[in-house]
């Protein structure tokens, strides 16, 4: 099994720029997670989906981020507009069950 | 506010020595208690896991002790080596949170040889 996989690895953008990080989870794991890590703030859970379905997205910073899972092997994080302050690793992580997360390896944001 | 509270935020410690990464919480509800580990440029994997029906859980050289009076939890690393050397996550889950997590802060250990 490929594990989850994440594109791009590495994003720098300009401030004001959209920004999409995308992530395919393991098949047949029904639940997908969109985390921030920053040395500031640790692990940060953005937004969770089960069955496609956003659960819970109030950890979503603010309305310049959204994100969409359209089917069970894709997710999008999108940033528009893309500020100095959004620069962190952005993970996914997907589960079968809600215990153990499986994550991916990271897309490392840096908006200049 | 981090609903689960992870001591202490580095640790050094000399090859064959023993680490120890304490957490608290306050959350009774709390069913499952989990260990991450982070290697640099890597996503956080898990370690070992306990229930709170279970006061100690051993896996190899790794071993999680928990305390359900006083709401803690800690993490072993018995003969600590060089490559035990990343960052560890203690973490927290309800039963009804739809698989959410609630992390603490990280540790960051360090293996000297």
């Amino acid at each position: 099994d490929a594990g989850v996989i994440q594109s791009p690895r590495h994003e720098v953008t300009e401030m004001g720029q959209e920004v999409t990080l995308r992530c395919k989870p393991i098949s047949g794991h029904d639940y997908l997670f969109w985390y921030r890590q920053t040395m500031m703030r640790g692990l940060e859970l953005l937004i969770y989906f089960n069955n496609n379905v956003p659960i819970d997205d109030s950890g979503m910073p603010e309305d310049r981020f959204s994100a969409k899972m359209p089917n069970a092997s894709f997710s999008t994080l999108k940033i528009q507009p893309s500020e100095p302050r959004d620069s962190a690793v952005y993970f996914c992580a997907s589960t079968p069950t809600p215990r153990e997360q499986f994550f991916g390896p990271g897309t490392r944001l840096t908006v200049l | 506010q981090q609903q689960v509270k992870q001591s202490p935020q580095s640790l050094i410690v000399q090859k064959g020595g023993i680490s120890i990464i304490n957490c608290a919480y306050e959350n009774t509800a709390f069913d499952y208690f989990p260990w991450y580990q982070q290697f640099p440029g890597k996503g956080p994997a898990l370690l070992i896991a306990i229930r709170p029906d279970v006061s100690e859980k051993k896996e190899g050289r790794f071993t999680i002790s928990f305390n359900k009076s006083a709401k803690q939890f800690s993490l072993h690393i018995m003969d600590s080596q060089p490559g035990d050397s990343a960052t560890y996550f203690c973490a927290a889950q309800a039963p009804d949170s739809w698989g959410k997590l609630q992390f603490g802060a990280g540790t960051q250990v360090v293996v000297t040889p």
